[in-house]
């Protein structure tokens, strides 16, 4: 149980264009996902917490007109990083946590590279 | 501030010489400490969940234990598919979770 898949796992792309990265709880219901950046050979750092229906909260220094987050439903979270440049590279993760417990269980993450 | 390290920041054992992890926190309040293993260009894979001082779990050959300081990951008798880094996770009450650096752990056959 407790599986969170996301899609795509690896994406390239041109700079200045925009890339959506999926995230789904495949087996119970997720009332927050969270949305991770890690740089290679460092630790996750976290962008922001969407809750289902509302708002995401932005991590200080995360701009959130740059990486839009939506949660529409109880299984699906999107990040979309708009206008991407070759500093938006990195692996991003999500992970998805139940309305009844505190652990977060993350996906495989996906690595963008902007050209 | 809250704050969690981890120690030691790399570490290389021989196939089947046990050692240790340390997770060290600072929180107001802990609501939950967590333990994830992390394959190179994989997300974190959970492994405990430790909620309060005294409390241990096991899980193969890992065993997680708790104090009001910190934690430690015991790896008994460990194998090469071992090797990964390992994460350290505090939740506190206000809901914040934070990441410890993490621990790359190399098992040499």
């Amino acid at each position: 149980g407790a599986v969170v898949s996301q899609h795509p796992s690896w994406v390239i792309c041109k700079s200045g264009t925009s890339v959506k990265i999926e995230c789904r709880s495949l087996d119970f219901q997720a009332t927050t996902m969270f949305w991770y950046r890690q740089f290679p050979k460092q630790s996750l750092m976290l962008m922001a917490t969407s809750n289902e229906g509302s708002k995401a909260t932005y991590e200080q220094g995360v701009e959130k007109d740059k990486f839009l987050i939506n949660h529409a439903s109880l299984t699906l979270s999107t990040l979309t990083v708009t206008s991407a440049h070759p500093e938006d590279s990195s692996f991003y993760i999500c992970s998805a946590r139940a309305e009844t417990g505190e652990t977060q269980y993350f996906g495989p993450g996906t690595r963008l590279l902007v050209l | 501030e809250d704050q969690v390290t981890q120690s030691p920041e790399a570490l290389r054992l021989q196939e089947g010489e046990s050692s240790s992890l340390n997770c060290s926190y600072t929180v107001s309040g802990l609501r939950g400490l967590f333990w994830y293993r992390q394959d190179p260009g994989k997300g974190p894979e959970f492994l405990f969940t430790l909620y309060s001082a005294g409390e241990e779990k096991e899980k193969e050959r890992l065993k997680a234990t708790l104090t009001k300081k910190e934690s430690f990951l015991h790896i008994t008798a460990p194998k090469p598919e071992d090797s990964a880094t390992y994460l350290c996770a505090v939740q506190a009450f206000d809901d914040k979770v934070i990441f410890g650096p993490g621990t790359s752990l190399s098992v040499i056959p």
